[in-house]
Formats: C-alpha cells, sequence, structure tokens
C-alpha cells in the first residue's frame, strides 16, 4: 500500500518547455487534488477532480491544465512552464466531502 | 487571496509545555482540518472538525472551532521536540470539495 505517489520528485525546467506531472493512489479515493506550495507559504489549490471524469479549478489555476485519467490517476500538465511557477507541487487524495487527505511527497520544480 | 490566516508565525517553547496556535478563515465551511508539515515534505492530518462541532480531541491535540469568527485553534499539550514542524489548517469551503490553507505555524520544541 503505497498511498500517494508522484513523479518525478524534482524537475529543472526552461522558461517555455512543457511538462507533466504524475500522481497515482492506490486506495480507492474519489476526490483528488493538485496544490502549489511557495516559499513560507501554505498550500494554494490548483485543479481538484471531486471524482472519476470531472475536474474544476481552484485556486490559482492559469497557466496549469489536468487529467483524472481514470480513479487512481491524475496528472498536472504545465504547457509553457514560467519563472513564477517555481514551487513544490503537492498531490493528495481523499474518499470525498469531510474526509481528510492524504498527501504524496511532492515534486520540487524549477523553471530557470 | 482567499488564504487564510495563523498566528503566530513561528513559536518557540521548551519541551512540555502547551502550545497554541490559531487559525482565521474568510468562508463558511464543512469542516476545518489540521495538518503537520515535517521540512518541506508532505502533510500529514491531524485532526478534522466539523462545521456543527465545538471541539475535538485527539491524543495530545485540541482543536476548538467558531464558526460566528471563522476561527480555530489547535492546542499541542505536554510537547516533544518530535512537535517541531510546521501546522497548517485547511477549511473546507462549504458545498465545495475545494479547501484553503492557511499561511502556518512553525513551531520549534527545545529539548
Amino acid at each position: 500500500n503505497a498511498g500517494v505517489t508522484q513523479t518525478p520528485k524534482f524537475q529543472v525546467l526552461k522558461t517555455g518547455q512543457s511538462m507533466t506531472l504524475q500522481c497515482a493512489q492506490d486506495m480507492n479515493h474519489n476526490s483528488m487534488y493538485w496544490y502549489r506550495q511557495d516559499p513560507g507559504m501554505g498550500l494554494r489549490l490548483i485543479y481538484y477532480s471531486a471524482s472519476e471524469g470531472t475536474t474544476d479549478k481552484g485556486e490559482v489555476p492559469n497557466g496549469y491544465n489536468v487529467s483524472r485519467l481514470n480513479k487512481r490517476e491524475f496528472s498536472l500538465r504545465l504547457e509553457s512552464a514560467a519563472p513564477s511557477q517555481t514551487s513544490v507541487y503537492f498531490c493528495a487524495s481523499s474518499t470525498g466531502v469531510d474526509y481528510e487527505q492524504y498527501f504524496g511527497p511532492g515534486t520540487r520544480l524549477t523553471v530557470t | 487571496s482567499q488564504q487564510g490566516e495563523e498566528d503566530p508565525q513561528a513559536l518557540s517553547i521548551q519541551e512540555g509545555e502547551n502550545a497554541t496556535m490559531n487559525c482565521s478563515y474568510k468562508t463558511s465551511i464543512n469542516n476545518l482540518q489540521w495538518y503537520r508539515q515535517n521540512s518541506g515534505r508532505g502533510l500529514v492530518h491531524l485532526i478534522l472538525i466539523r462545521s456543527n462541532e465545538r471541539e475535538k480531541h485527539s491524543g495530545r491535540l485540541r482543536v476548538t472551532l467558531d464558526t460566528s469568527k471563522k476561527s480555530s485553534s489547535l492546542l499541542i499539550t505536554a510537547s516533544r521536540a518530535a512537535d517541531t514542524a510546521s501546522y497548517f489548517c485547511a477549511a473546507g469551503v462549504a458545498g465545495t470539495y475545494k479547501y484553503i490553507f492557511g499561511t502556518g505555524t512553525r513551531l520549534k520544541v527545545l529539548a
């Protein structure tokens, strides 16, 4: 039982490059989330998926797209990376509303 | 920004003392959760309190919620060096699956 896994752990991109961050959970959770955490700050919600087949914008969706590939997997894509997207990205999953979230270990992304 | 606020931003105490941190939020909520984060690693869930609850206990943790003031507090009793971490509140926005996190409190427990 691995919980929530994220790949890659670290990534360096040049401005304008694209990449996809992968997230998978093995807890049969319905809901999945993508957050970013900037230095000294709390997490901000980028996108979430309440259930398989649905996705919705969070607080800071600009510059990102997501795909809920199946119940287990939720990916985050940066189409044209910008230095402002340098951050640590966390994926989380949950049974649903009113349940705790389980977090992955994070992806440290640097855009130069 | 809808981001919640926590105070204090940083707290340094001696082992065995109690630590209290406060969270304020701006929306109506389904629930309020508290998480711990060690050194930039993933967050670990501590406790969840629903909007119709006022107080909840779990081991050395005590959480209170005042929805009229849109605030919550987390009390850690008899703190240990291993409690050194950052603590975040997360407000579950009512009627949605969204969560708004606070800015965090950095707790340092001195042995």
